[in-house]
């Protein structure tokens, strides 16, 4: 597609359900990343994914967090047991190469409420 | 202290007016990014740098390696550029960013 596809949304879910949020990266793009933005914070960086290396997971908050990249292309962020505190604004990021020497493009992010 | 911290936290001026938003950082980085985040939008890059200058229509942003600081800079100023601007670094070494607080720019016509 024309740019960095994520789904659904908005999801709302009850305390203590799973969710899987989407992320279809631009073609081509090896470097993948998740970010969440919490109402009224800045943003903050969860995980990172490089073409067939390991991902640098260093800011996923909890083991309820995890994420997997299928094929070097589409990438799903999964929740357990979600928590009111996951309520945020999760973003999907991806770029041609490492960030160091390429921009990166946003998707629109999911919006997740946890009631 | 946050690795980045920017000024001011809000901003309001007039339609025209220059605008400044300044950006400190306290790591080795590979490279600086400013964002921008329109109210209820998605995030946009404006600019990547790692040293100098670069501009783009009424945009412009700096870095200063040795003092380790960025502005952006809005020449001419209209509503439009109303957003939430954000400042964040990839440090050495690593490849993820980490981000400034961001900055809510108002501009009023």
């Amino acid at each position: 597609g024309a740019g960095v596809s994520q789904s659904p949304s908005n999801k709302v879910t009850e305390k203590g359900k799973d969710v899987e949020l989407r992320c279809d990266p631009i073609s081509g793009h090896t470097a993948l990343y998740w970010y969440r933005q919490s109402l009224g914070q800045g943003l903050e960086f969860l995980i990172y994914f490089q073409g067939n290396s390991a991902p640098d997971k260093s800011g996923l908050p909890s083991d309820r967090f995890s994420a997997e990249r299928t094929g070097g292309s589409v990438s799903t962020l999964t929740i357990q047991r979600t928590q009111q505190e996951d309520s945020a604004v999760y973003l999907c990021a991806s770029s041609l190469d490492y960030i160091a020497k390429n921009i990166q493009y946003f998707g629109a992010g999911t919006r997740l409420s946890v009631l | 202290k946050n690795e980045v911290e920017q000024s001011p936290q809000n901003l309001t001026a007039q339609e025209g007016e220059f605008i400044t938003i300044n950006c400190s950082y306290s790591v080795g980085i590979s490279a600086l990014h400013w964002l921008q985040q329109h109210p209820g939008g998605g995030i946009v890059s404006l600019f990547m740098l790692s040293s100098g200058k670069k501009k783009h229509g009424r945009l412009i942003a700096t870095i200063n390696i040795q003092e380790k600081h960025s502005s952006l800079h809005i020449t001419a100023s209209h509503p439009r550029d109303s957003a939430v601007y954000i400042c964040a670094v990839s440090a050495w070494g690593a490849q993820k960013l980490v981000f400034g607080q961001g900055t809510r720019l108002t501009i009023n016509p």
